[in-house]
């Protein structure tokens, strides 16, 4: 069983770019949710998908945006980066009916 | 915004001692998780408790979980420099499998 995996695991951007993170869920799970973990903090929910669909939202600005494949991967992008956004970014994958979430070993975006 | 909050932020201990932390959270939840995580690295799930279980055991773990305080407790016993990480608590408030996590607890196990 292939557990989940994220790329790219470093990142450096600058003010103003774009950025697309990818994360492969674990096999038999068709539920992704990303979390945004700024250093000596919890990780704070950005959104999750459920068959492709955009399945609740965290308090994050419309510059975040995600898509999730049909085969379950996903995809987090985030646009007009600021320096906030340096952080680690960690892609989490459950079953339809489960509660343990099973987390990748994040990206750490650094943004200049 | 965070739902829990882990107290104490930092604990240091020496190997063989037991570890306690403890997560208050506000609202009402469908169950609570708990979560190691080794330098900055993914999240690894240790335990999930219901709302409506009060404690429960997983190797050298225990939870409690007391709903009329809202509040948990995660104890590992005869620590081990392995156990050395940062502990999270995540409420399921919604039961959409949308996590709310705390601040966490650092825990430093001294050889």
């Amino acid at each position: 069983e292939t557990g989940v995996t994220q790329s790219p695991t470093h990142l450096i951007k600058t003010r103003g770019q774009q950025v697309t993170l990818r994360c492969s869920s674990q096999s038999g799970h068709n539920t992704v949710s990303w979390y945004q973990q700024a250093l000596g903090q919890g990780p704070q929910f950005i959104f999750q998908y459920y068959r492709e669909e955009e399945n609740g939202r965290g308090n994050f600005p419309p510059r975040f945006s995600g898509l999730q494949f049909p085969n379950y991967s996903s995809e987090l992008n985030v646009n007009a980066l600021e320096l906030d956004d340096s952080a680690l970014y960690l892609c989490a994958s459950s079953e339809t009916s489960g509660e343990e979430q099973f987390f990748g070993p994040g990206t750490r975006l650094t943004v200049l | 915004s965070q739902q829990g909050e882990e107290d104490p932020q930092a604990l240091s201990i020496q190997e063989g001692e037991n570890a306690t932390m403890n997560c208050s959270y506000k609202t009402s939840i469908n169950n609570l998780q708990w979560y190691r995580q080794n330098s900055g690295r993914g999240l690894v799930h240790l335990i999930l408790i219901r709302s409506n279980e009060r404690e429960k055991h997983s190797g050298r773990l225990r939870v409690t979980l007391d709903t009329s305080k809202k509040s948990s407790s995660l104890l590992i016993t005869a620590s081990r420099a392995a156990d050395t990480a940062s502990y999270f608590c995540a409420t399921d408030w919604s039961n959409d499998y949308k996590l709310s996590f705390g601040a966490g607890t650092t825990v430093t196990v001294r050889a």
